[in-house]
C-alpha cells in the first residue's frame, strides 16, 4: 500500500488562512468518506483534528475544517495563530479494514 | 478521562520480538466504550498504522506488517499489547498507544486519546 501523498511544507501569516491537500486513489480517499486528520507538536503525541471528512471532535476549535473532492482531501486552517505550527497528518480508509497515513505537512506560521 | 500508559523494552535486538504494553486509567478496559490501537512514529519520519483491536478480540492490522504483528487485550491487567515478531532496524520508532469510542469502526471516528509514546530500538 502507498501512503497518501501530503506537501511536505505549508505556511502563512498570523490570522491568514491555509489549505493542507492530502491526495489518494480511488481505492483510499476517493472511495470512502473516512478521512481524518491529526496534528501533532513537536515530541507530543498526535491529536486528532477532523474525522469523517468534515466533522469536529468536542473541543477542536471550528478554525479547523474539512473537505474532499474526488481523491484529494484537504484540510483548512483559517485564522492562523501561533499554535497551529505543528505536523499534520491525513489517514484515510483503504478498504478491507486497512488505514493509510499521509507522510505528513509541516505548517509553519511566520 | 481515559489515560493510557507505553511501556516497552527501549532496545531490542535484530531477529527477536518486540513486546509493548499499554495500561489503560480512568476508564473501563471491559466496557466496549472503547476499542485500542498501536501507531509507530520512525524517527524524523511519519505516523505508520499498526493496528487495531475491540474487547471482543477482532483484531485488524496493517498489511504490511500482518505476518509479524499480533494485538491482544487483557481486561484483568487493565492493559493491551503489541507483539512483532523478527525485528530489524526499520522497527526503530517512537511506538504509541491509542484508543477510539468502541462503537464504531476504527476507521471512522479515528483515535482521540493518545498515550506520551516509548521509544524502541532495534539494534545488536
Amino acid at each position: 500500500q502507498s501512503a497518501l501523498t501530503q506537501p511536505p511544507s505549508a505556511s502563512g501569516s498570523p490570522g491568514q488562512s491555509v489549505t493542507i491537500s492530502c491526495t489518494g486513489t480511488s481505492s483510499d480517499v476517493g472511495a470512502y468518506n473516512y478521512v481524518s486528520w491529526y496534528q501533532q507538536h513537536p515530541g507530543k503525541a498526535p491529536k486528532l483534528m477532523i474525522y469523517e471528512v468534515t466533522k469536529r471532535p468536542s473541543g477542536v476549535p471550528d478554525r479547523f475544517s474539512g473537505s474532499k473532492s474526488g481523491n484529494t482531501a484537504s484540510l483548512t486552517v483559517s485564522g492562523l495563530q501561533a499554535e497551529d505550527e505543528a505536523d499534520y497528518y491525513c489517514t484515510s480508509y483503504a478498504g478491507s479494514n486497512n488505514l493509510v497515513f499521509g507522510g505528513g505537512t509541516k505548517l509553519t506560521v511566520l | 478521562q481515559l489515560q493510557l500508559q507505553e511501556s516497552g523494552p527501549g532496545l531490542v535486538k535484530p531477529s527477536e520480538t518486540l513486546s509493548l504494553t499499554c495500561t489503560v486509567s480512568g476508564g473501563s478496559i471491559s466496557s466496549n466504550d472503547y476499542y485500542w490501537g498501536c501507531i509507530r512514529q520512525p524517527p524524523g519520519k511519519g505516523l505508520e498504522w499498526i493496528g487495531n483491536i475491540y474487547n471482543s478480540g477482532a483484531a485488524y492490522y496493517n498489511p504490511s506488517l500482518k505476518s509479524r504483528v499480533t494485538m491482544s487485550v487483557d481486561m484483568s491487567k487493565k492493559q493491551f499489547s503489541l507483539n512483532l515478531r523478527s525485528v530489524t532496524a526499520a522497527d526503530t520508532a517512537v511506538y504509541y498507544c491509542a484508543s477510539g469510542p468502541g462503537s464504531v469502526w476504527f476507521y471512522s471516528y479515528g483515535m482521540d486519546v493518545w498515550g506520551q509514546g516509548t521509544t524502541v530500538t532495534v539494534s545488536s
